[in-house]
């Protein structure tokens, strides 16, 4: 069983809508919570992270860990097209070592 | 400020052969990895360097070694090529562990 989960996808949704995205995890050590974006043939670049349980909102984006049910999810309101992306959510139990889920891909079309 | 930079962006290699994925930082962190992605794998760490003069291996280190040659700079070398090597490699660094810069990735084909 793969430390993380996350649920490949691929996920296509018209603009505007809400889009949910997800991971479970078995590590009840991790302690740092990340969600990373990567756009077709470029590297990741760090969307939110958030430290132990709770919730945190960044414009159109709100990430959530639940360390109960060992689930974090990133919500994004109102997408764009520019949301197109792969989303990979990663964790980690102390500073270094992420440990990177497969990644949803997602599609907003217009 | 070009921020984490690889070389080279693409490469053919046949199985044994040697080659040096380079790779540099000018953001003055402390700590450099070397990441491969493979399709429905995600990205798992070959080896990462804490601070200069110091490398450990990650989840996938075998089959590579690493050079951190020193502030900047961080390579990863395959030394007897496999077609299972195949993949995107990607360097990143950082100085808070959790917030990771990552370069443009390197496209690499062993056949």
């Amino acid at each position: 069983q793969k430390e993380v989960e996350q649920d490949p996808g691929p996920l296509s949704v018209p603009e505007g809508a809400i889009v949910s995205l997800n991971c479970t995890y078995s590590n009840s050590a991790f302690q740092y919570f990340m969600w990373y974006r990567q756009y077709s043939r470029k590297g990741p670049e760090l969307l939110m992270y958030t430290y132990s349980s709770g919730n945190k909102e960044d414009g159109r984006f709100t990430a959530q860990v639940d360390k109960s049910s060992k689930y974090i999810s990133l919500f994004i309101r109102d997408s764009q097209p520019s949301d197109s992306a792969t989303y990979l959510c990663a964790m980690t139990p102390s500073y270094n070592k992420l440990i990177f889920g497969a990644g949803t891909r997602l599609a907003v079309h217009p | 400020n070009a921020g984490v930079t690889q070389t080279p962006k693409f490469q053919v290699l046949k199985t044994g052969q040697s080659m040096t994925l380079q790779c540099a930082q000018d953001m003055n962190h402390n700590s450099m990895y070397w990441y491969r992605q493979d399709p429905g794998m995600g990205l798992r760490l070959i080896y990462y360097s804490a601070s200069e003069g110091t490398t450990d291996k990650g989840e996938v280190p075998n089959g590579y070694n690493v050079s951190r040659l020193n502030k900047r700079e961080f390579s990863l070398r395959l030394e007897s090529a496999a077609p299972s090597q195949t993949s995107v490699y990607f360097c990143a660094s950082s100085e808070l562990g959790y917030e990771q810069y990552f370069g443009p990735g390197t496209r690499l084909t062993v056949t």
